[in-house]
């Protein structure tokens, strides 16, 4: 059973325009959620996470929005880039040390 | 930049073969863990550890096993490779030692194809 769900699984988003991702989960344990950032041939790199006691969380052009009612975050990359085109994986785990679980990933491609 | 590295990163073997994927980290993190990635698929934990002598499957059943002899070292090891099997894996770690310290850094991944 899939833990976090994660949508679109691919996105194709003009240079300057927003790039949006989301995520669902439904485990109410969960309170650390991470964003990962995968290029081609390359593990994923952290990228920006939050926790559920603050609804937004911003690190230079990336936005975490976070709704815990409606137990679903997302990812907001504003003024997208061609070098932001990779796969972005969301994830949740309930800490201390417990297991990461990830979304399906989606594929970002901005173009010129 | 995380210093963990895998080797090798591609790999093509014939079925009935053992295989031992290599992962390696010097950050000197006690957790670390062994996923496997598929083309639109979310990254599934096969294995962890939390220390030396501590490993545990993870929620995928995995026909893999792996050992923790060396805090740095944690290999993942095939005993008889199968199409099945064919896959990415990737190796991360993470200090785990709190929130900030609940990154997982991962490494390139191994790239596995059994014929």
């Amino acid at each position: 059973q899939q833990q976090v769900k994660q949508s679109p699984q691919s996105l194709i988003v003009q240079k300057g325009g927003i790039s949006i991702i989301n995520c669902a989960y439904e485990n109410t344990a969960f309170d650390y959620f991470p964003w990962y950032q995968q290029f081609p041939g390359k593990g994923p790199a952290l990228l920006i996470a939050i926790r559920p006691d603050v609804s937004e969380k911003k690190e230079g052009r990336f936005t975490i929005s976070f709704n815990k009612s409606a137990k679903q975050f997302s990812l907001h990359i504003m003024d997208s880039q061609p070098g932001d085109s990779a796969t972005y994986f969301c994830a949740a785990s309930s800490l201390p040390g417990n297991q990461f679980y990830f979304g399906t990933g989606t594929s970002l491609t901005v173009i010129p | 930049e995380a210093d963990i590295y895998q080797t090798p990163r591609y790999l093509v073997i014939g079925t009935g073969k053992k295989i031992t994927l290599e992962c390696s980290q010097t950050m000197g993190h006690d957790k670390m863990y062994w996923y496997q990635q598929d083309p639109g698929m979310e990254l599934h934990l096969i294995h962890y550890s939390y220390g030396v002598n501590s490993t545990e499957k993870g929620d995928l059943s995995s026909e893999s096993t792996v050992s923790r002899i060396r805090t740095e070292h944690f290999p993942l090891t095939l005993e008889s490779a199968r199409p099945s099997h064919t896959s990415q894996y990737l190796c991360a770690s993470s200090e785990g030692l709190g929130l900030e310290q609940e990154t997982q850094y991962f490494g390139p991944g191994t790239r596995l194809l059994v014929l």
